[in-house]
């Protein structure tokens, strides 16, 4: 069956334009989660939804990202009035119930800001 | 902010040669798992090991777990070109559902 997949997958954005990156997660998967990786470091918890339900945002770095998933599918993150700081791959991922530990990531949106 | 360390940071052996990775953490954990990932693409993961297990194994991967040293170790037996990659561990602790990765050792297997 298809995977997680992330669009697009390469973003260059200039300093001060608002971002939006899109997540497809694998049909009928609970939970979802936003990370974003930096060059040459292992990836950072950004954000985890369970179906529509933000239950944990603790790891956005500023109010300027947002993350969403209306309706328990889908999920955008969305970055206002990015800096260059923003710069990395941000990473998708996707587990099947609350019981599944194992996460199914996407290839990941390469975003510079330039 | 990582979990911990990773060591070694870069490592470089012959194909068929084994390939030992070792990841520290800080605090208490549920599981801890390792994940592969290749130039450009995604993680994959490869294996999960409880908090209530030493060992665990799966086709040429052995991971080990030791609690009171908050620490495991993932062998890679016989290798191949194909296991050239970066590997990362990452725990799921108390009630978080996030995974908190490590820094990542770079295995560079030469053919």
């Amino acid at each position: 069956g298809a995977g997680v997949s992330q669009s697009p997958r390469y973003k260059v954005a200039k300093r001060g334009q608002d971002v939006a990156l899109r997540c497809d997660p694998i049909s009928g998967h609970v939970s979802l989660f936003w990370y974003q990786q930096a060059l040459g470091q292992g990836p950072e918890f950004l954000t985890y939804f369970q179906n529509e339900a933000q239950l944990d945002k603790s790891g956005l770095p500023s109010d300027r990202f947002f993350a969403e998933r209306p309706e328990g599918s889908v999920s955008t993150l969305k970055i206002q009035r990015t800096q260059q700081e923003d710069s990395a791959v941000y990473l998708c991922a996707s587990s099947s119930s609350l019981l599944d530990y194992e996460q199914y990531f996407g290839p990941g949106t390469r975003l510079t800001v330039t | 902010s990582q979990q911990g360390e990773e060591d070694p940071q870069a490592l470089s052996i012959q194909e068929g040669e084994n390939a030992t990775m070792n990841c520290s953490y800080k605090t208490s954990i549920n599981n801890l798992q390792w994940y592969r990932q290749n130039s450009g693409r995604g993680l994959v993961h490869l294996i999960l090991i409880r908090s209530n297990e030493r060992e665990k194994h799966s086709g040429r991967l052995r991971v080990t777990l030791d609690t009171s040293k908050k620490s495991s170790s993932l062998l890679i037996t016989a290798s191949r070109a194909a296991d050239t990659a970066s590997y990362f561990c990452a725990t799921v602790g108390g009630s978080a559902r996030q995974l908190t990765f490590g820094s990542g050792t770079q295995l560079t297997v030469l053919p």
